[in-house]
């Protein structure tokens, strides 16, 4: 079974700390994924990670970093984290569309619903 | 750019009854692929049914089948015999063939009554 964790399911911050939110997987895929849920609005990609250092900006990076020093770690970073990031954050993963995959389906993890207070 | 649209806040059945989800998109590529995906109340989202554009028949899985309509970019999920386990949120959500990223809709909160 392709297996999507993340380090906290709940998690409370103070406006101005730098907060790590960590994702591994463990199906060897090349590509993987941050979002933040909030409602009425569905998921919104934040960053994705093709390989190992590299990432691309998804459609809401603004207030946010990404680090990927081995393939089955990702982290989402918070510099200073705000009230308007209070969220829930998934993680997902996936294999690349170039490879024999046929969906390249994206797993995800039980997600982290982050407070900023 | 491409959109999904999921016009259904909220959604009700009884048990054992038929309700089915709707989801439009819009993009101007012949060929894609679509997903269901199921995301149960303080658990994992899990993918439910998927569906490549240029296969005309309907993917079904198990009580769980969709409405295919490419010309009317519709994608529809159709659950029978509804049980109490099937009460989530449901996210329909596109991608392009050349590419790995997601768009989703923002989704159907499917509530199932005794």
């Amino acid at each position: 079974d392709v297996k999507v964790t993340q380090s906290s399911r709940y998690l409370v911050k103070r406006t101005g700390e730098k907060v790590f939110l960590e994702c591994v997987q463990d199906m060897d895929h090349e590509n993987m994924f941050w979002y933040r849920q909030d409602p009425g609005l569905g998921l919104r990609l934040i960053y994705f990670s093709y390989d190992v250092k590299m990432k691309e900006k998804g459609d809401i990076p603004e207030g946010y970093s990404v680090s990927r020093e081995k393939k089955e770690r990702f982290s989402l970073i918070l510099e200073s984290a705000s009230t308007n990031q209070t969220s829930m954050y998934l993680c997902a993963s996936s294999f690349p569309f170039r490879s024999s995959v046929t969906y390249n389906e994206q797993f995800f993890g039980p997600g982290t619903r982050l407070t900023v207070l | 750019a491409q959109t999904v649209t999921q016009s259904q806040p909220e959604m009700s059945v009884q048990e054992a009854e038929t309700v089915t989800l709707s989801c439009t998109y819009d993009t101007s590529e012949s060929d894609y692929y679509l997903f269901w995906y199921k995301q149960p109340p303080s658990r994992q989202m899990i993918l439910v049914i998927r569906q490549e554009a240029y296969k005309q028949q309907n993917a079904t899985e198990n009580r769980f089948s969709v409405n295919f309509q490419k010309a009317a970019k519709s994608f529809s999920l159709k659950i029978s015999d509804s049980q109490l386990g099937d009460a989530a949120m449901y996210f329909c959500a596109y991608r392009m063939l050349n590419t790995d990223k997601l768009i989703f809709g923002t989704g159907t909160r499917l509530q199932v009554f005794p």
